[in-house]
Order: C-alpha cells, then structure tokens, then sequence
C-alpha cells in the first residue's frame, strides 16, 4: 500500500528556534498533503492543507506565519515550527490524499513529537 | 464545533469477544467515512471505510456499520484479539473536502 515517511520523529529544541518537519510520499505522487496536530487525549485537528505548487489553506485560527508550509514537489511537504514555543509542543502528523481508486483514503506520517524547553 | 463525536473514550473487552466502537456526526452532507487505529506515538493506520450508498463494509474481522438516517457509524471487530489494543478513529468527510474527526476511543482488549 501506499507509504508517507515523516521525519523526524521526535525533536526536543529551546524555546525561539525554529524546526522543520518533511513529510514525503514514498510511491505515489500527492498533489495534496494535509498537516495535523493533536493534543494527548484529543481529536486529530487540521491545521493546514499543503498544495503542490501553491499556497497553502490554513484553518482557522492557525498563524500561516508560525506554521510555514511549504510543498515543493508532488512527493514532498515541509512545515516549519517558527519560533517555537512551549504550547507548540504536540504531536503533528501529516497525510496525503492517494490519488487512483482509493482517492478517498488518507495514508499519514507517522508523526512527529515536539518537545520545546 | 465538533462534527464527529466519539462519545466513549474508552472499551475494555475479553479476548474473542466482539468489540463495538461508535461514532456520530452531525453534518448530513458526510458521504465517505473511515476508521482509523492509532498506536501511541505513531501515525493513525487506515482500517475500514464506507460510502454513503452502503450501509455496510466488511474486512476479515472489522465490519463497519453506517446508519445514515440516524447520522452513526459502528465498527465491529470479531473476534477481539490483545494486538487490537490501540486507539480507534471515525473521520468523516463530504465528497472532496477536508476529513474530520472523532477523539477517538481507546480499546484494550484484556487477554
């Protein structure tokens, strides 16, 4: 089936730096990539919907400039924790929508955890 | 506002038993509806879905149960085994459109 590689997956930075977060389709190519983050003990939240070749659509609420995005390539889609902060810490996950068939089936990341000190 | 609901967080069942996990949502417009399991710290895992023109999808041991006029979804999985242990996801979307979720239920399946 289809495979989406998420890395890293776990990063613990000072407060004020910045990190980013690769989420890569590993045998299909995905137009549109979707970032989420949760709580402990709470629902899958979207953040952010990463198009290939254009801006992406932040939900609201979100800070586009927090949470930069970036989707560069059909197998590739980058978001970047800006100066991170303590409530930035949670756990993110990104998926990608598999074209074909199935193109109703979101296969996800494995996710990351952000620890910020 | 919270369009999929899981209102159990949590189900404890007996090994070879059936484990029954619900969920509801609110927006008629919903036509496409999946379930996921989630292990900690790992991304969630596709297991089961069902469009609005069926009212049931079965897989090896899950069966997923979709009642539209009540806006509720089951997923069944018969027999329990301890490997099922994990926490379990509906999300819901309208054609196109961005998926939603339920908070999930976490199932322990006792040996």
């Amino acid at each position: 089936g289809a495979v989406v590689s998420q890395h890293p997956s776990r990063v613990i930075c000072k407060s004020g730096t910045s990190v980013k977060i690769e989420c890569r389709s590993l045998d299909f190519q995905a137009t549109t990539m979707f970032w989420y983050r949760q709580f402990p003990k709470q629902s899958l939240m979207l953040m952010a919907t990463s198009n290939e070749g254009s801006k992406a659509t932040y939900e609201q609420g979100v800070e586009k400039d927090k949470f930069l995005i970036n989707h560069a390539s059909l197998t590739l889609s980058t978001l970047t924790v800006t100066s991170a902060h303590p409530e930035d810490s949670s756990f993110y996950i990104c998926s990608a929508r598999s074209p074909g068939l199935n193109n109703e089936k979101l296969f996800f990341g494995s996710g990351t955890q952000l620890s910020v000190l | 506002d919270q369009q999929v609901k899981q209102n159990s967080p949590s189900l404890s069942v007996q090994e070879g038993r059936i484990s029954i996990l619900n969920c509801d949502y609110t927006n008629s417009m919903f036509d496409y509806f999946l379930w996921y399991k989630k292990y900690p710290a790992e991304g969630p895992t596709f297991l089961i879905s069902i469009s609005s023109i069926k009212d049931k999808n079965e897989d090896g041991r899950f069966t997923v149960f979709l009642n539209k006029s009540a806006k509720h979804l089951s997923l069944h999985i018969v027999p329990s085994q301890p490997g099922d242990s994990a926490v379990y996801f509906c999300a819901a979307s309208a054609t196109g459109n961005q998926f939603y979720f339920g908070t999930g239920t976490s199932l322990t399946v006792i040996p």
